[in-house]
């Protein structure tokens, strides 16, 4: 069964703080994709990156890294020196055919000014 | 290029009632998702479909619930005889096409149905 679980429902960082929102999947298929999506306050869903099963390379895009681990089936997201602005609902997902994502239940992020 | 525009924003049903969610995809864009998310969980599939054609309709309630996308206009999420469980915000996504796994959907801001 496809199953995406991000463990950490919420977390609260000081701005300037770095953090770590986890997520582990569940998958039989060796090719799939898997996404992180922000829902900030307002409410629409922003698509962050993708990453494919066979690229375990590790990505960064500005304060954002994301760690991608087939061997523990994770695929972490981190944001460094975290800002007011980031404080959002992160949801991870897990795309196997091209029908449907599925999704985590979101970690609910709030940085404290 | 506008992103996905689904309307409305909000809506507010009595019990019984029926509700009818729109969702324009981006332009270009052929294929749209319809997702649930019930507060505190995460999203839920429900439909997949292609202009004309539902390609997927396995997240969809067996009863009430209907999708369609037709050739021209937006498309429709319709829920027959709303209850109060189907209160929860409905996103609709768009992609340019199918069986590309790594190709991200984009999404609406979603409609916030409540059922009174």
């Amino acid at each position: 069964a496809q199953k995406v679980t991000q463990a950490q429902t919420e977390i609260s960082v000081v701005e300037k703080e770095d953090v770590t929102l986890d997520c582990v999947y569940e998958t039989r298929d060796t090719t799939y994709y898997l996404f992180w999506y922000k829902q900030p306050p307002s409410g629409e869903l922003v698509f962050l990156i993708r990453r494919n099963s066979f690229d375990e390379q590790n990505e960064i895009s500005g304060r954002y890294s994301w760690n991608f681990q087939k061997s523990t089936s994770s695929f972490n997201f981190t944001i460094t020196a975290s800002q007011v602005v980031d404080s959002a609902v992160y949801f991870c997902a897990l795309r196997f055919t091209g029908n449907q994502f599925y999704f985590g239940t979101g970690t609910s992020l709030t940085v404290i000014p | 290029n506008a992103g996905v525009m689904q309307n409305p924003r909000h809506l507010v049903r009595r019990r019984g009632q029926e509700a009818r969610l729109r969702c324009s995809p981006m332009k270009g864009h052929s294929h749209v998702y319809w997702y649930r998310q019930l507060p505190e969980e995460g999203l839920k599939f429900m439909v997949y479909l292609q202009k004309e054609n539902i390609i997927d309709e396995s997240g969809m309630p067996k009863e009430r619930f209907s999708a369609e996308f037709p050739k021209e206009g937006p498309s429709i999420l319709r829920i027959q005889q709303v209850v109060r469980g189907d209160s929860a915000a409905y996103f609709c996504a768009s992609s340019p096409r199918s069986g590309t796994l790594g190709t991200e959907a984009f999404f609406g801001q979603g409609t916030r149905l409540t059922v009174v």
